[in-house]
């Protein structure tokens, strides 16, 4: 079964600061990988995405992620981090066709929680 | 558009109530789903429909009742509520009968309170 790693559950920067989240992969083919970024209350947006190509790939509000085959990662990247990044951020893989069902189930790992001190 | 739109943003209810929550799109999607989502937690996937018809129910208690009356519209009618049903309700959209799952379009949730 795919899953999601995620492994640090609360990271804390200093604003200016270089950012790395880590995401870790369980996936059996080539996977179908997402970033999403939540505030408080809020919904799920997508900052980057990657499907196949390029292994690095650009994202909204500066983000950046490169995906690793032989590492079975894809970490989030921000060369300077700004106080309005303090969110919770998703990493997910999209599913394959599963038991004939095609509905493409997205597996979200447990979610990471920024805070940026000034 | 590529929007989700989720109506309420907000819902207080009774363990009595009978409410429902709606969620829109213009996408010509053909794939909608449910979520729902704790606190400090992932969303965990409720129900899909593809075509306007049921795919999947995660074993989701029947006090949840899903509807897909067009492709553009998808609800989830709310009867007799627990407290422990709070959560953020989220839905998504996608291309329909697809493979893999190449694209995600979240709305902005509905903060779902049971008194």
């Amino acid at each position: 079964a795919q899953s999601v790693t995620q492994p640090d559950i609360h990271i804390t920067v200093s604003e200016g600061a270089s950012l790395e989240l880590r995401c870790n992969y369980s996936y059996g083919a080539t996977p179908y990988l997402f970033w999403y970024v939540q505030s408080p209350g809020q919904g799920l947006q997508l900052l980057l995405k990657y499907f196949s190509g390029d292994t690095l790939v650009q994202g909204i509000k500066g983000f950046e992620a490169e995906f690793k085959r032989s590492q079975s990662s894809f970490n989030l990247r921000k060369p300077s981090v700004h106080w309005s990044d303090a969110a919770e951020y998703f990493c997910a893989v999209g599913q394959t066709n599963a038991g004939g069902t095609s509905y493409g189930k997205l597996t979200f790992g447990q979610g990471t929680i920024l805070t940026v001190h000034p | 558009d590529t929007e989700v739109t989720q109506t309420p943003k907000h819902l207080v209810m009774g363990m009595t109530n009978k409410k429902s929550l709606k969620c829109e799109q213009h996408m010509g999607h053909r794939a909608m789903y449910w979520y729902k989502q704790k606190a400090k937690k992932p969303p965990e996937l409720m129900f899909v429909y593809s075509y306007e018809k049921l795919s999947i129910n995660e074993s989701v208690p029947s006090r949840f009742s899903p509807e897909c009356p067009n492709s553009s519209l998808l609800n989830l009618h709310l009867h007799a509520l627990q407290p422990e049903d709070s959560a953020l309700y989220l839905c998504d959209s996608s291309q329909g009968k697809i493979l893999l799952r190449t694209e995600a379009f979240f709305g902005q949730g509905t903060r779902l309170t049971v008194v």
